[in-house]
């Protein structure tokens, strides 16, 4: 069980827009940390792909945004590109047990 | 650029203890960034193991904590991951990474390719 919750599957045309949630408590996203979002393509490591809720590292195209609310927090992908399809994950920190690194657990995005 | 390597075993017996080493090319250790190990078992999700720092501090994920041990070799520039007493439950793909240490709370910048350990006897 993981401490943040995502959904485990997303899926969309060609050019729509989907969202992926990531939901989290007061010890964590709404503790004020921040969020972070990672791509991982089939057979392949992670890549950050949002850092500090809304960032795109550089090479990221703007198709990708983040943002947070309270104790959730959002990716959003448009103009969706078969290319995209990959599992996403987001991570924060919980301050539960000391501030430590926690993932959600993953969202699989299909694109149809 | 950062990069890192894993090197590992492969293959672990249950009980018998896993070591995983980092290497850091492109970058000095000891110049900043937390280095972290995460593993991922087949078909799952990520799970953050520990984050070292150059000074050799510490931080583990308390569900591995009483099994898990990292160190850091600054002269080598690596870092290493030891996890005693395995059981199938620690197959996975383990990755290593540079977590940005700007704010004490960033995110894994750089990851390695990862590497498969299984444990079977």
């Amino acid at each position: 069980q993981s401490v943040l919750t995502q959904p485990p599957s997303v899926s969309g045309a060609p050019g729509q827009r989907v969202t992926i949630s990531c939901t989290g408590s007061s010890a964590n996203i709404g503790a004020g940390y921040n969020v972070h979002w990672y791509q991982q393509l089939p057979g392949t490591a992670p890549k950050l792909l949002i850092y500090d809720n809304n960032n795109r590292p550089s090479g990221v195209p703007d198709r990708f945004s983040g943002s947070k609310s309270g104790t959730s927090a959002s990716l959003a992908i448009t103009g969706l590109q078969a290319e995209d399809e990959a599992d996403y994950y987001c991570q924060s920190y919980d301050s539960s047990l000391s501030a430590y690194v926690v993932f959600g657990g993953g969202t699989k995005l299909t694109v149809l | 650029q950062v990069q890192l390597e894993e090197s590992g075993p492969g293959l672990v017996k249950p009980s018998e203890t896993l070591s995983l080493t980092c290497g850091v090319s492109g970058y000095s250790i000891s110049s900043g960034y937390y280095w972290v190990c995460i593993r991922q078992p087949p078909g799952k999700g990520l799970e953050w193991i520990g984050s070292i720092y150059h000074s050799g501090t510490t931080y583990y994920n308390p569900s591995l904590k009483s099994r898990v041990t990292m160190f850091v070799d600054t002269f080598k520039n690596q870092f290493s991951l030891k996890v005693t007493s395995v059981t199938a439950a620690d197959t996975a793909v383990y990755y290593c990474g540079a977590l940005d240490d700007s704010s004490g709370y960033g995110a894994v910048d750089y990851w390695g390719q990862g590497t498969l350990v299984t444990v079977s006897s």
